[in-house]
């Protein structure tokens, strides 16, 4: 079974500024996915960004890049130049290959950045 | 295009009564996945569905829950008997295929409260 840990229930940033926002997981697997969704307050689930594990570069979309450190089982998402429209709640969130690639899910942290 | 659209947007019900909660994929995507959002138990999965395969029913709680999906296209959640515990947003999403390079699209989500 796969395990997703995220440590901070909740963050503040100031418009502008840079935030990171830390994702541990544990898997016996070697083919799988990793993922950041926002859910602003209208409930959708948005695809932020995603990182297959085989591959060694970090992913990177616009204001959005992460830091996967695939042995130490960590993911971690930078918003570069915050912005008021990045308030959500971000679940960090694991897919495996041969599981049918049904997501398990952090717990989340709320962002809130301020103007 | 449409993307993910459910119905109803929400539901009050009585503890012991019936629900159904509907899902319809963005068209073409033959993978449809379920989720439960509660505030105890997080963001959790629930079934999957792939094509015209047997779904996957590993993440459903209890035998009073269950899901179709007529002509691998809408589905359907049932909910008998409800209880409180079963308070929750239900969330559905769709891929393409099911493989792990494609992303799951959500809908808005269902949120079910039960009185």
């Amino acid at each position: 079974a796969q395990t997703v840990t995220q440590s901070q229930p909740e963050m503040s940033v100031q418009e502008a500024e840079t935030v990171t926002l830390s994702c541990t997981y544990d898997t016996s697997e070697n083919n799988y996915y990793l993922f950041w969704y926002k859910q602003p307050p209208s409930r959708q689930m948005i695809l932020v960004i995603r990182q297959e594990a085989y591959k060694q570069q970090n992913a990177t979309e616009n204001r959005f890049s992460v830091n996967f450190q695939k042995a130490a089982k960590s993911f971690s998402l930078k918003i570069s130049d915050s912005q008021l429209g990045d308030t959500a709640m971000y679940f960090c969130a694991f897919a495996a290959e041969n599981a049918g690639n049904m997501l398990t899910f952090g717990g989340g942290t709320r962002l809130m950045v301020k103007p | 295009g449409a993307g993910v659209s459910q119905s109803p947007s929400n539901k009050v019900t009585e503890k012991g009564k019936d629900v159904e909660l509907r899902c319809d994929p963005i068209s073409g995507h033959t993978a449809l996945y379920w989720y439960r959002q509660s505030l105890g138990q997080g963001l959790e999965f629930l079934i999957y569905f792939q094509g015209n395969s047997a779904p996957d029913k590993s993440g459903l709680p209890s035998d009073r829950f269950s899901a179709e999906r007529t002509g691998g296209s809408v589905s359907t959640l049932t909910i008998q008997r409800t209880q409180q515990e079963d308070s929750a947003v239900y969330l559905c999403a769709s891929s393409l295929s099911g493989q792990g390079t494609d992303t799951q699209y959500f809908g808005p989500g269902t949120r079910l409260t039960v009185l």
